[in-house]
Parts: C-alpha cells; sequence; structure tokens
C-alpha cells in the first residue's frame, strides 16, 4: 500500500532561518506530488506541485521554493524565512487522472519567530 | 487564478438538523472532489464527481455536481457530532494535475 511521510510535525524558526521540509512517497511510481500551506482554520492554498522528477510548477510567487531530486520526494525550502510564511504545511501525492484524489501527509505546524 | 468559494464559512447546529454546504466558481472543472479535515490532520476523500449533473450518495451525505461543472453541494442529512470538521471542495483543470482547493466550510454539530 502507499504511504506518504512528511517532517517534522512541528517546527519553530526565528526570522530569516532557513527552512527544508521534506516529503516522501512509498509504494507508487511516478506520482503527482504537491506542497500546500493552510491557514488556520481555512482552505488549502495550492504552492507547488510536480508531474515528474525536476518539474516544479509554481503557483504562488513567494519566499518559498520546492524541488524534486527523486520520483518520490519532494521538499519545501526557503534560504530566509519571514513571519508571514508561519502556517500548517501539507504534502500530498495523487495518481495521474482528473478523478484521483489527494492523499495527505499529517502536516507541518511552521511557528517563524 | 481559479477561485472556489464555499458559503457557509461556518455552521453550527444540533444533532439531527440538516444542512448543506456549496461549492462555487466561475471556472469549469473536469472533476470536483469533497474532503474532510480533523485538526491537525491532513484531509480525507469523500467523494470525487466528474460528471455535469451527477449526485452521489455516501450514507447520509449527497454529493451534486452543477450541470456547467462550475458549483457543487454538499447535503448532509440529520448530522451527528462525528460529522464534526472543515469540508472543503477541491476542482481539478487544465491537465488536471493542479488541484485547487475551496475556502472551507467548518461544521460544528452538537447533542
Amino acid at each position: 500500500s502507499q504511504t506518504i511521510h512528511q517532517w517534522p510535525a512541528t517546527l519553530v524558526q526565528p526570522v530569516g532561518s532557513p527552512l527544508s521540509l521534506e516529503c516522501t512517497v512509498e509504494g507508487t511510481s511516478n506520482p503527482n506530488l504537491y506542497w500546500y500551506r493552510q491557514a488556520a482554520g481555512r482552505g488549502l492554498q495550492l504552492l507547488f506541485y510536480s508531474i515528474g522528477i525536476d518539474q516544479i510548477s509554481s503557483e504562488v510567487p513567494q519566499n518559498l521554493s520546492a524541488s524534486r531530486p527523486q520520483d518520490r520526494q519532494f521538499i519545501l525550502s526557503s534560504k530566509k524565512l519571514l513571519l508571514s510564511d508561519s502556517g500548517f504545511y501539507l504534502c500530498a501525492w495523487r495518481s495521474t487522472g482528473a478523478a484521483s484524489p489527494l492523499h495527505f501527509g499529517n502536516g507541518t505546524r511552521l511557528t517563524v519567530t | 487564478t481559479q477561485l472556489l468559494e464555499q458559503s457557509p464559512q461556518f455552521l453550527s447546529i444540533q444533532e439531527g438538523e440538516n444542512l448543506t454546504v456549496y461549492c462555487n466558481s466561475s471556472s469549469v472543472f473536469s472533476s470536483l472532489q469533497w474532503y474532510r479535515q480533523e485538526p491537525g490532520e491532513g484531509p480525507v476523500l469523500l467523494v470525487t464527481v466528474v460528471t455535469g449533473g451527477e449526485v452521489k450518495k455516501l450514507k447520509r451525505l449527497t454529493f451534486q455536481f452543477g450541470d456547467a461543472r462550475k458549483d457543487s453541494s454538499l447535503h448532509i442529512t440529520a448530522a451527528q457530532p462525528g460529522d464534526t470538521g472543515l469540508y472543503l471542495c477541491a476542482g481539478a483543470s487544465g491537465t488536471a494535475s493542479k488541484l485547487t482547493f475551496g475556502t472551507g466550510t467548518r461544521l460544528q454539530v452538537t447533542l
């Protein structure tokens, strides 16, 4: 069966520090991969998605970047965090096809102080 | 940027009541999904609708996709405390790789 791992679960970082959140998927090949950010109790904002290795689409220009160095690995990074980067970050994967469901990790709660 | 607006934003009802959540957009989607999310966890898929006018039932939940594939609704009959959560619609478009989420509806069902 397929599983998705996202870490860390919580993170407190000072303003100006770098960020690296990692997500890996097991049990499937060539998944579509996604990074979302969620404000408290609200909908999910799509940050990046990837349909293949080194193929990254950015949805919102901001202080973040994403990379996909391996088929089932998706990394969200920042060189210098801002206070506004605080939030709940979710990684997800899905198979190709419009009707395929998203499978989410358990998320990372990032607090920038 | 495609927007999916959900209404209401918040809903607090008593057990046994019925409710409807709406998901509206000016864009056409190739498919639309509904998810429910518990605090501190990722959303979990409830249903996928792909055909305009399609209706799907999942126990006490009824989902409908608009004829023009721009909107959807979720109706819950006889709500129970276990239905409490954040309900999210999400539309697939373009190459279908991109999935855009709605603004969310927080439902609380009390005894």
